[in-house]
């Protein structure tokens, strides 16, 4: 069975601070692995898509790397605001929806709750 | 205004109600998904419509059915709500394609009593 397994479940940081939430994944065969980023009572946003090539890519505050051979993806956020806090999800869809074929079976993990304080 | 419009945003109601949520979208994509979020156990896909005549079922359709009225309009009803369905429901569309971005609504958050 798929499965996306996130942790750590919450986190609370001091603003300024740096964290890091991971995800490990057993979807194969794999396509590629998106982050999203969920304010409370919102919904979910993405951040970052990375594919099976990139090793890391950033935006903004926000660093995401992949590891395809350990399948371990992390996000990284630098320098935490106030309005980092949130929850994280990690979404997985298998390499044979790359066709188009269905979104039926994106795996989401069950996220990071992420609280900074000041 | 924003792009996927859910409505009600809120609602209460009791055991045995028919409930319907709608959601409108000026994204002009093809497909669109509901979701159910509960806590710890993260988003979960109910239905899925990748254009006006296919309509798909996700791994929780039982007690719930949809209609997709036009391509911007995909409405979830659950007939004869029970207090398990009480949940934060979510609308999303996407365009096709490989690696696809989810465009979530502001969600809907149901209690039945």
């Amino acid at each position: 069975k798929n499965q996306v397994e996130q942790s750590p479940q919450s986190l609370i940081i001091l603003e300024g601070k740096n964290c890091t939430l991971q995800c490990n994944y057993t979807v194969s065969p794999f396509s590629n692995l998106r982050w999203y980023k969920q304010d409370t009572g919102r919904g979910p946003v993405s951040l970052t898509i990375m594919t099976f090539s990139e090793n890391t890519k950033s935006n903004g505050r926000y660093t995401a790397t992949l590891d395809a051979d350990t399948k371990q993806s992390s996000l990284h956020i630098t320098a935490s605001q106030l309005s980092d806090s949130a929850s994280y999800i990690c979404v997985v869809p298998p390499l044979w929806y790359a066709g188009g074929t269905s979104y039926g079976k994106l795996t989401f993990g069950q996220g990071t709750i992420l609280t900074v304080h000041p | 205004d924003a792009d996927v419009t859910q409505t009600p945003r809120n609602r209460i109601t009791k055991t045995g109600k028919r409930i319907m949520l709608e959601c409108s979208q000026t994204k002009g994509h093809d497909r669109m998904y509901w979701y159910r979020q509960d806590p710890g156990l993260g988003l979960r896909l109910i239905y899925y419509s990748f254009d006006v005549k296919d309509i798909n079922k996700g791994e929780i359709s039982d007690g719930y059915s949809v209609s997709r009225q036009a391509q911007a309009k995909f409405s979830l009803s659950l007939e004869s709500a029970i207090p398990n369905q009480t949940a934060l429901y979510f609308c999303a569309t996407s365009v096709s394609g490989a690696g696809g971005e989810l465009f979530f609504g502001e969600g809907s958050r149901l209690t039945v009593l």
